[in-house]
């Protein structure tokens, strides 16, 4: 399997569910982040997660690291359908991030 | 807020002409790159560029690609001679230290 492959590919909730979705890589990292990208269009960075980390906030997000399982969890709380998206992850090396396939988020009102 | 511009939103262009696709990075930032989405696909590195040379490639940057940072601010991505499967969207990136800020991306779509 590749490097930062995420789970589920595909994740249909309704509004006001939490969405988690999971990520895993395979050698050893600096650090995580996770981005957002709304369909055909850029990519935003939601949260940095570093190696040396558990877990960390922000606003609805949490995202969790877990360096001995090489893996890592975006959870949206209180999900809202402007959260519908898909989600990457993206570990970094060095300098450079190798991504994940993705998750598609769709929250349905 | 500054942010990374990139230039076109959308190139059209056909198989075997060379396109340059244009980035401005965020002015004090560092590290400069190159990233690609196939339609319906994962995000994949191409290039990364620093003190005005590129620190580290993809297999994907075969010689047909090539970079520069011309006047200081711009960053281009030139692809040579186009074939059908560069049709994608094509990030820039500048960061200064982590965390990378990424461009809306240009749409090449090459016919």
């Amino acid at each position: 399997s590749q490097q930062g492959e995420e789970d589920p590919q595909a994740l249909s909730i309704q509004e006001g569910e939490n969405a988690t979705m999971n990520c895993s890589y395979k050698t050893s990292i600096n650090n995580l982040q996770w981005y957002r990208q709304n369909s055909g269009r850029g990519l935003v960075h939601l949260i940095l997660i570093r190696s040396n980390e558990r877990e960390k906030h922000s606003g609805r997000l949490r995202v969790t690291l877990d360096t001995s399982k090489k893996s890592s969890s975006l959870l949206i709380t209180a999900s809202r359908a402007a959260d519908t998206a898909s989600y990457f992850c993206a570990s970094e090396y060095g300098q450079n991030f190798v991504f994940g396939p993705g998750t598609r988020l769709s929250v349905l009102p | 807020e500054p942010e990374v511009t990139q230039t076109p939103s959308h190139q059209v262009t056909q198989m075997g002409q060379e396109v340059i696709l244009r980035c401005v990075p965020i002015s004090n930032h560092l590290y400069f790159y190159w990233y690609r989405q196939i339609l319906g696909q994962k995000v994949e590195f191409l290039v990364s560029f620093y003190n005005n040379e590129i620190s580290e490639k993809s297999e994907i940057f075969d010689d047909q690609f090539s970079v520069e940072r011309p006047d200081g601010s711009n960053f281009t991505l030139k692809i040579r001679s186009t074939k059908l499967e560069d049709s994608a969207m094509y990030f820039c990136a500048s960061s200064l230290l982590n965390e990378q800020f990424f461009g809306p991306g240009t749409r090449l779509t090459v016919l």
